[in-house]
């Protein structure tokens, strides 16, 4: 069964940078089948989709985020990960990870989730 | 970006009642459309994808319909444990977007 977990500081001062892991155990990140993505929800919010990477490195994001977003893959730790610059109040949220499962026919869905991260921007 | 709008944003009902959630999109996402549970404290689950495709493991009582700009996510007969917030998300274009959400409450 595959299972996503989120990693990182629960607390990240204004202006600094954002940085979670997110480790995949049960399949591994290099499959073609697959995109893994970024999910947040802001307090009383609702869900706002952060970007994607494919198993070959290229990403793509919310234009909302583009210019402070950067998502990477580490396949020799089947790891995944997002930084996010600059933050502000407004990046509170809980990060979840998620893998993303491509079909051309039925477009693009997140089958899988990590239990989430509350990452809280506070000085 | 595609706006996605859901309603009613609450609602309650009795066990056993059928429900019928709503979304709409402000273009059309032909049938690229998804829908999620999210209880609290949990990670959303994936229900329904590809507006009427049962996720596996989920109950049949979930079901989806609708293509083009408006879909319905039906609950034929409630169960206690379906009480939770409830996304539609479209992925017909980036970035992909959810609808705000309806808040399911039983009785």
């Amino acid at each position: 069964q595959l299972h996503l977990q989120e990693s990182g500081p629960g607390l990240v001062k204004p202006s600094e940078t954002l940085s979670l892991n997110c480790t995949v155990s049960g399949g591994s990140i290099t499959s073609r089948s697959y995109h893994w993505g970024w999910i947040r929800q802001s307090p009383g919010k609702g869900l706002e989709w952060i970007g994607s990477i494919y198993y070959n490195g290229n990403a793509y994001y919310n234009p909302s985020l583009k210019s402070r977003v950067g998502i990477t893959l580490d396949t020799s730790k089947n790891q995944f990960s997002l930084n996010l610059r600059s933050v502000t109040a407004a990046d509170t949220a809980i990060y979840y990870c998620v893998r993303d499962r491509v079909v051309i026919i039925s477009g693009t869905y997140e089958d899988f989730w990590g239990q989430g991260i509350l990452v809280t921007v506070s000085s | 970006d595609i706006q996605m709008t859901q309603s009613p944003s609450s609602l309650s009902a009795s066990i056993g009642d059928r429900v019928t959630l709503t979304c709409r999109a402000s273009q059309s996402v032909t049938n690229f459309l998804n829908w999620y549970q999210h209880k609290p404290g949990k990670a959303p689950k994936l229900l329904i994808y590809a507006a009427s495709s049962l996720q596996t493991g989920v109950p049949s009582r979930f079901s989806g319909s609708g293509s083009g700009t408006d879909f319905t996510l039906t609950i034929s007969s409630l169960q206690l444990e379906d009480a939770a917030i409830y996304y539609c998300q479209q992925s017909y274009s980036v970035p992909r977007t959810f609808g705000q959400g309806t808040k399911v409450e039983i009785k």
